[in-house]
């Protein structure tokens, strides 16, 4: 079955405890992006991938990093988690970037910083 | 910058009705639009797309309209059923080569049995 699997689903942890958020597609797809989501503000992008090793900036990018070192995953990783962080992450792929066709999203992964 | 705008209130309509919901977007041509479905708790998921060259487009009971001169798109879902209850996002690419996308808040739709 073709899916964006991403782990944990919920997590709370405290300020400063650097954490990862894992994201794999089993879709042999080329691009892939991170997703925040906030009530009233809808999504933002943080980071995108268009292949393995090219990676860039969205639009809210500070306090997060991302690696491309695979096809198929992309985990996103917050160094020193803040309580601004606390939000709904969505990561995402599509064949070849956006604009040739849909993008396809992982289930989302809840994160709480206290 | 590139803004989208989605009627942030909720749309409530009758079973069997159309519903139309609207995306409207300022300083930007995209060269497409594309619109999803959002169920509480889950990951959009994509319902069609459509490019600055055509004016319509339909799947089923979906049908898209994209006016490029208004910078408006409408979605609209014909004989609605109670299963269409979700948000429904618009989104659009940034600046060249589409690798950065925008998305609207979405607006929460309810179909009343």
């Amino acid at each position: 079955e073709a899916q964006v699997t991403q782990n944990p689903r919920y997590l709370i942890t405290v300020t400063g405890k650097k954490l990862t958020v894992t994201c794999s597609q089993n879709m042999n797809h080329e691009y892939m992006s991170w997703y925040r989501q906030d009530p009233g503000l809808g999504l933002r992008q943080i980071y995108y991938s268009m292949n393995v090793e090219v990676t860039d900036k969205g639009d809210v990018p500070e306090g997060y990093k991302v690696s491309r070192k695979e096809k198929r995953n992309f985990p996103l990783i917050l160094e020193s988690p803040s309580p601004n962080q606390t939000s709904l992450y969505f990561c995402a792929s599509s064949l070849a970037g956006v604009g040739t066709g849909e993008l396809f999203f992982g289930e989302g992964s809840r994160l709480t910083v206290l | 910058s590139q803004k989208i705008e989605q009627n942030s209130e909720a749309l409530n309509i009758q079973e069997g009705k159309t519903a139309t919901l609207t995306c409207n977007y300022t300083n930007y041509s995209p060269a497409y639009l594309q619109w999803y479905r959002q169920d509480p708790g889950r990951g959009p998921v994509f319902l069609l797309l459509i490019r600055e060259n055509e004016k319509e487009k339909r799947k089923e009971r979906l049908k898209v309209t994209f006016d490029t001169t208004l910078k408006q798109s409408l979605f609209h879902i014909t004989a609605s059923q109670p299963a269409d209850s979700a948000t429904y996002l618009c989104a659009l690419e940034e600046g060249t080569g589409g690798f950065k996308t925008i998305f609207g808040a979405g607006t929460r739709l309810f179909v009343k049995a």
